[in-house]
């Protein structure tokens, strides 16, 4: 079956600090990988997706990148972080038209 | 482009049915419920792909009118573990295959 790890659980940085997320997903192949944010008490926004390795699209413009160096592997980093980046963050794939989400990593940024 | 939820919340009695309803003012391909519970990770709940389409999980069903580019959720005699906010994500018809647009979320609150 498969699962999807993120880490760390949760996070505390301070303002224009970096940010490293990690995402990994096992038991399948070649899946979408996706970057969500929640912000407290709102909906869910799509970051980045990617369709294979080395393949990333933004949808939000925003101080925050992604990488996928490998098939299962997606990156979230920041070269400096800002306060409103502070949220939930949710790794989810694909590989049948569903997505599962990871179970996240909350980042406070103080 | 986000999808609207309404209602905005409610509150239920075990055993009492609500209806969750999703509407989009763009052309849809699909649309995917989950259910999020408080400091958790969004539980996904099923898909619906076609117009018309209906599924059921449990007590928990929905549909899709692909003509009003509209679903709604229906959960039927409601228990405690209902307890959450759903969250409706669509995928426009023609978008990006996978990405999902998700509405403000509908938080339930299911009381003994």
């Amino acid at each position: 079956s498969q699962t999807i790890h993120q880490w760390p659980a949760t996070l505390v940085q301070p303002v224009g600090s970096p940010l490293s997320l990690e995402c990994t997903v096992e038991g399948t192949s070649n899946p979408n990988l996706y970057w969500y944010r929640q912000a407290a008490g709102r909906g869910l926004q799509l970051l980045f997706y990617s369709v294979g390795i080395g393949q990333i699209s933004s949808e939000v413009p925003q101080n925050l990148s992604a990488s996928r160096p490998q098939d299962r592997q997606f990156i979230l980093s920041s070269k400096k972080l800002l306060l409103s980046d502070s949220g939930f963050y949710l790794c989810a794939w694909s590989g049948f038209g569903e997505q599962y989400f990871g179970p996240g990593t909350r980042l406070t940024v103080t | 482009q986000q999808p609207v939820q309404s209602p905005q919340a409610v509150i239920l009695r075990e055993g009492e049915d609500a209806v969750i309803n999703c509407s989009s003012s763009k052309a849809l391909y699909s649309v995917h419920w989950y259910r999020q519970k408080h400091g958790e990770a969004p539980v996904f709940l099923m898909i619906l792909l076609k117009g018309g389409e209906q599924k059921g999980h449990e007590k928990i069903s929905a549909s899709f009118n692909e003509k009003k580019q509209q679903s709604s959720l229906y959960l039927t005699a409601s228990q405690l573990s209902y307890s959450g906010t759903y969250f409706c994500g669509t995928e426009l018809a023609g978008g990006s295959q996978g990405n999902l647009i998700f509405g403000k979320g509908t938080k339930l609150s299911v009381k003994p």
